[in-house]
């Protein structure tokens, strides 16, 4: 079974700094995708930025970056220039690539990291 | 990009009484839908996944009779909770997959459900 693990409950930034959020995870599988959420005070989920498995190029996003290591399993996210607006829980997830339907293809989300930017 | 939308975006119910939540995908067929719960400060925990026009697939731990979900069109999910529980309180949410191929999820804005 596929697993995302966030091991930072909680992140504080200042505002213009980078910072870096981390997520790894373990699976078997060789096709896959990855995904950093954001999800606001309004708790609407937002995508932030998305990384397919075969792409050895790493995402990047306006200010957001990821940072991708196949072999390690590892993907952080890297926001920089921080503004007051990125504070949020941000959800590090994975899902299957090949497409077989129904639920092996959900989402499989970290516990989340709680992001405060600081001004 | 698509639109799912979620309905209502909060519900107060009194315990005992059921309350049905619907999930629209607006501008897309959605074949699969999902339904996640979400205590405060945690991760989204899913719950099922809905096929159209077919059964739902639950995950371990949750009551098939307690959240009943129906998804009877490419573009609406339900999910009723059933005699509800002030424990049923909590923030739930849906997503739909695009068509195949399409790797993004899309989310609706979520439902606080609340049972007093």
């Amino acid at each position: 079974a596929q697993t995302v693990t966030q091991s930072q409950p909680e992140m504080s930034v200042q505002e213009a700094e980078t910072v870096t959020l981390s997520c790894t995870y373990d699976t078997s599988e060789s096709d896959y995708y990855l995904f950093w959420y954001k999800q606001p005070p309004s708790r609407q989920m937002i995508l932030v930025i998305r990384q397919e498995a075969y792409k050895q190029q790493n995402a990047t996003e306006n200010r957001f970056s990821v940072n991708f290591q196949k072999a390690a399993k590892s993907f952080s996210l890297k926001i920089s220039d921080s503004q007051l607006g990125d504070a949020a829980m941000y959800f590090c997830a994975y899902r299957n690539g090949r497409y077989y339907g129904g639920a092996t293809n959900k989402l499989i989300f970290g516990t989340g990291t709680l992001l405060a930017v600081q001004p | 990009g698509a639109v799912v939308s979620q309905h209502p975006s909060w519900v107060i119910c009194k315990s005992g009484t059921s309350v049905k939540i619907e999930c629209r995908s607006l501008d897309f067929q959605a074949t699969t839908m999902f339904w996640y719960r979400q205590f405060p400060k945690q991760s989204l925990m899913l719950m099922a996944t809905s096929n159209e026009g077919s059964k739902a697939t639950y995950e371990q731990g949750v009551e098939k009779d307690k959240f009943l979900i129906n998804h009877a069109s490419l573009t609406l999910s339900t999910l009723t909770v059933t005699s509800a529980h002030p424990e049923d309180s909590s923030f739930y949410i849906c997503s739909a997959n695009g068509l195949r191929g399409n790797t993004e999820a899309f989310f609706g804005q979520g439902t606080r459900l609340t049972v007093v």
